[in-house]
């Protein structure tokens, strides 16, 4: 099966600064997720981007299907932002997830 | 609009008990799973329904689990007996089920604590 890498596993933040997030992905996929989890268990649908540039707000994505990888974005960070982000992939309706990074927002 | 509902939010159960997980998807998705997620893991898929046939459910240990989805729409899975490995986060998602490539939406998960 498709195997989903992401780095780094823990990230440390102070509030205001910005950050990237990597997914690396071991095969050619048409469907790729990015999701918060919250501190509560909540998964968040961030972006739905299986190839190109999206933003919302402080958050964008990019994925580079050819070269297999995903970057998140955070800009200009807030407490609210910590939590676990998964990157998500599957070339059919199967979502495989990575083990996730765990970001800490210190104020 | 209503996201994925999912109920009990928590349960706690001594080993050998059965439990029982609920989840309402989103009105109009077609498309229903089950994840498996243990700490510090991301989510695992246990088994996927098109309306209300089990389309993938290779991943789901038959020998305790059991799901169903009767008339398309609402779903249950059921673990009995339980055992300890079973402690984890029980998610349910949705979605269309219009393209084989969709956004999946997910429930605020059960919390599962086996004793």
């Amino acid at each position: 099966g498709i195997q989903v890498e992401q780095s780094p596993p823990d990230l440390i933040l102070q509030e205001g600064a910005n950050s990237t997030l990597r997914c690396n992905f071991s095969d050619s996929v048409n469907n790729l997720q990015w999701f918060h989890q919250n501190p509560w268990g909540q998964l968040i649908n961030l972006f739905y981007i299986p190839s190109g540039t999206k933003q919302n707000g402080r958050l964008s994505a990019t994925t580079v299907a050819t070269e297999r990888y995903s970057l998140l974005y955070i800009s200009s960070s807030q407490t609210t932002d910590s939590g676990v982000y998964f990157c998500a992939v599957s070339s059919a309706r199967q979502l495989t997830f990575g083990s996730g990074t765990q970001l800490t927002v210190l104020p | 609009e209503a996201g994925v509902v999912q109920s009990p939010r928590y349960k706690i159960i001594e080993k050998k008990q059965p439990v029982a997980f609920w989840c309402n998807p989103i009105s109009g998705h077609n498309t229903l799973y089950w994840y498996l997620q243990n700490l510090g893991q991301g989510p695992e898929l246990l088994i996927r329904y098109e309306n209300e046939e089990a389309v993938d459910d290779s991943q789901l240990p038959k020998d305790r689990f059991s799901a169903e989805r009767l008339k398309g729409v609402d779903s249950t899975l059921k673990i009995q007996p339980a055992e300890l490995g079973d402690s984890a986060v029980y998610l349910c998602a949705s979605s269309l089920g219009l393209a084989e490539v969709e956004t999946q939406y997910f429930g605020p998960g059960t919390r599962l604590l086996v004793l």
